[in-house]
C-alpha cells in the first residue's frame, strides 16, 4: 500500500513563528502536492513538486514556501505563521502521469491552530 | 475557472436509506478525468473511483454506483444501504489529461444515522 505519511496530527504556533510541516511518501513517486483544506472551500493546491528540486505554485502559494531535495520527502515551510494560516494541512503524492491518469494519495492531514 | 460544484454541503439519512452525492464540473477540455475521494474522520482522504471523459459507462462496485453524464457535466455518485460507517466528506474532483492539477469540488458531508 502507498503510504503519505505527515509528520504531525496536531500543531499549535504562535504568530511569527517559522513552521515546518514534513511529508515523506514510500512509493517512489515523482509528484507531491500540499493542499489546504478550509470548511466550505475544499482543497486548495498551494505548491506541488514535480521532481527533486522542482516546485510550481498552486492557487494559493502567498505565505509558503517548499523544500524537496529527496524524492521521498516535501515540506511546507510558513516563513512567519499568521492566523489566518489555521487550517488543516494535507499532503498528497502521485505517480508521474500516464496517460494523464493521475491517482493522487493522501496523507492523514496536520491541523495547525496558530495563535 | 472550471469549477467542480457539490451543492450538497451535508446530508443526513438513516441507516440502510439509499443516497445519492451531486457532483457536477465545468469543462473546456475534450479529455478529462473525474474522480471520487472519500475523507473519514481519521482525516485522509481515501480514493474511490476515476472515470475518464471518454468513457460514459456507469459503474457499480458493491454498493457504490456512480453515474457519469456528460450532457449534463455530472458525476454522481450512489451509496445504496447506506451504513454508518459510510459517514465522511466526499470530495469530486476533475484533472485535465496531461497535468497535475486536481480541480476539487468542496465536498459533501454524508451523515449516516443509525
Amino acid at each position: 500500500d502507498v503510504k503519505v505519511t505527515q509528520s504531525s496530527r496536531y500543531l499549535v504556533k504562535r504568530t511569527g513563528e517559522k513552521v515546518f510541516l514534513e511529508c515523506v511518501q514510500d512509493m517512489d513517486h515523482e509528484n507531491m502536492f500540499w493542499y489546504r483544506q478550509d470548511p466550505g472551500l475544499g482543497l486548495r493546491l498551494i505548491y506541488f513538486s514535480y521532481d527533486v528540486k522542482m516546485k510550481e505554485k498552486g492557487d494559493i502559494p502567498e505565505g509558503y514556501s517548499v523544500s524537496r531535495e529527496k524524492k521521498e520527502r516535501f515540506s511546507l515551510i510558513l516563513e512567519s505563521a499568521s492566523t489566518n494560516q489555521t487550517s488543516m494541512y494535507l499532503c498528497a503524492s502521485s505517480p508521474t502521469p500516464s496517460g494523464g491518469t493521475n491517482i493522487q494519495y493522501f496523507g492523514a492531514g496536520t491541523r495547525l491552530s496558530v495563535l | 475557472a472550471q469549477k467542480v460544484t457539490q451543492a450538497q454541503t451535508e446530508i443526513s439519512v438513516v441507516e440502510k436509506e439509499d443516497v445519492t452525492l451531486d457532483c457536477v464540473y465545468e469543462t473546456r477540455d475534450t479529455t478529462y478525468y473525474l474522480f471520487w475521494y472519500k475523507q473519514p474522520p481519521s482525516g485522509e482522504l481515501v480514493f474511490l473511483i476515476r472515470r475518464n471523459s471518454f468513457d460514459e459507462q456507469n459503474e457499480i462496485s458493491g454498493r457504490y454506483s456512480w453515474n457519469f453524464q456528460k450532457s449534463t457535466s455530472s458525476f454522481n455518485f450512489t451509496i445504496t444501504a447506506s451504513q454508518v460507517v459510510d459517514s465522511a466528506v466526499y470530495f469530486c474532483a476533475r484533472l485535465t489529461s496531461g497535468t497535475y492539477k486536481y480541480i476539487f469540488g468542496t465536498g459533501t458531508r454524508l451523515k449516516v444515522l443509525a
